[in-house]
C-alpha cells in the first residue's frame, strides 16, 4: 500500500463545474495534510493547508479531511482553464525515526471550456 | 525578492560519476528540503537540512549526500550515479524545520547516460 495515494486521471471537467481531486493515506498519526499545484513543466506551489477535521475554504477553493478515514479532497468550485495542472496531495508522517513530507503521485486535472 | 534559486538547470552524467546540486533558500527561510521526482510521479523526499545539520531522511542510499552552509544555502551531492537517478531534483525552502508553506525552486533536471 502506497503511503500516499490518488487516482492519477486524468479528471476532465467543463469550465465552471466543480472538479473534485481525492486522496488516501495511510499513516493515522498524521496531522499535516497541504495540497500543492503543479502547471507542465513547473514546480509545485502550495494551494491550501488543513490540520482539522472538516472543511476550509480559501476562495474557490475547499480542502476536506477526515482523518477517521484517513481521507483529504480538494474541491475547486467554478473551475477554470487555467487551473488544469496536476495536483499533488502531501501528506507529513513519522516513519523510521524521521519527519517526512510525503507526496502522491497527483491528479492532473483538464479544464475544458 | 528572491525566491529559491537552483543551479544548475540541466546537467548530463554517465553512470558512476558524481554529480553536486546547488540550492539558495528563499530570503528569510532557513530549512531547506530536497526532492526527486521522476516522470509522471509526485516528488519523493530525500532529506532536510536545518542549522548546517541533516534534520529529517526519506528512504535514499547513502549515496545521496547533502550539505547547508551558514548562509542556508545547500548543496545535494549524489555519487556512483546509477540510470535510474535520472529525474528533475527539487529544491524547497521553508521557515524553522518545518515542512509548513515549502517554496520550490524550479529545479535541476539531472540525466545519467
Amino acid at each position: 500500500q502506497k503511503e500516499v495515494e490518488q487516482n492519477s486521471g486524468p479528471l476532465s471537467v467543463p469550465e465552471g463545474a466543480i472538479a473534485s481531486l481525492n486522496c488516501t493515506y495511510s499513516d493515522r498519526g498524521s496531522q499535516s495534510f497541504f495540497w500543492y499545484r503543479q502547471y507542465s513543466g513547473k514546480s509545485p506551489e502550495l494551494i491550501m493547508s488543513i490540520y482539522s477535521n472538516g472543511d476550509k475554504e480559501d476562495g474557490r477553493f475547499t480542502a476536506q479531511l477526515n482523518k477517521a478515514s484517513q481521507y483529504v479532497s480538494l474541491l475547486i468550485r467554478d473551475s477554470q482553464p487555467s487551473d488544469s495542472a496536476t495536483y499533488l496531495c502531501a501528506v507529513q508522517m513519522f516513519s523510521g525515526g524521521y519527519n517526512k513530507l510525503i507526496f502522491g503521485a497527483g491528479t492532473r486535472l483538464a479544464v475544458h471550456p | 525578492d528572491a525566491g529559491v534559486t537552483q543551479s544548475p538547470t540541466h546537467l548530463i552524467k554517465t553512470r558512476g560519476q558524481q554529480v553536486t546540486l546547488r540550492c539558495s533558500p528563499k530570503s528569510g527561510h532557513d530549512t531547506v528540503s530536497w526532492y526527486q521526482q521522476a516522470l509522471g510521479q509526485g516528488p519523493q523526499f530525500i532529506f532536510q537540512y536545518y542549522e548546517e545539520e541533516e534534520r529529517q531522511r526519506g528512504n535514499f542510499p547513502d549515496r545521496f549526500s547533502g550539505h547547508q552552509f551558514p548562509n542556508y544555502s545547500s548543496e545535494l551531492n549524489v555519487n556512483a550515479l546509477l540510470l535510474g537517478d535520472s529525474a528533475l531534483y527539487l529544491c524547497a525552502s521553508s521557515e524553522g524545520r518545518t515542512f509548513e508553506k515549502l517554496f520550490f525552486g524550479s529545479g535541476t533536471q539531472l540525466s545519467v547516460l
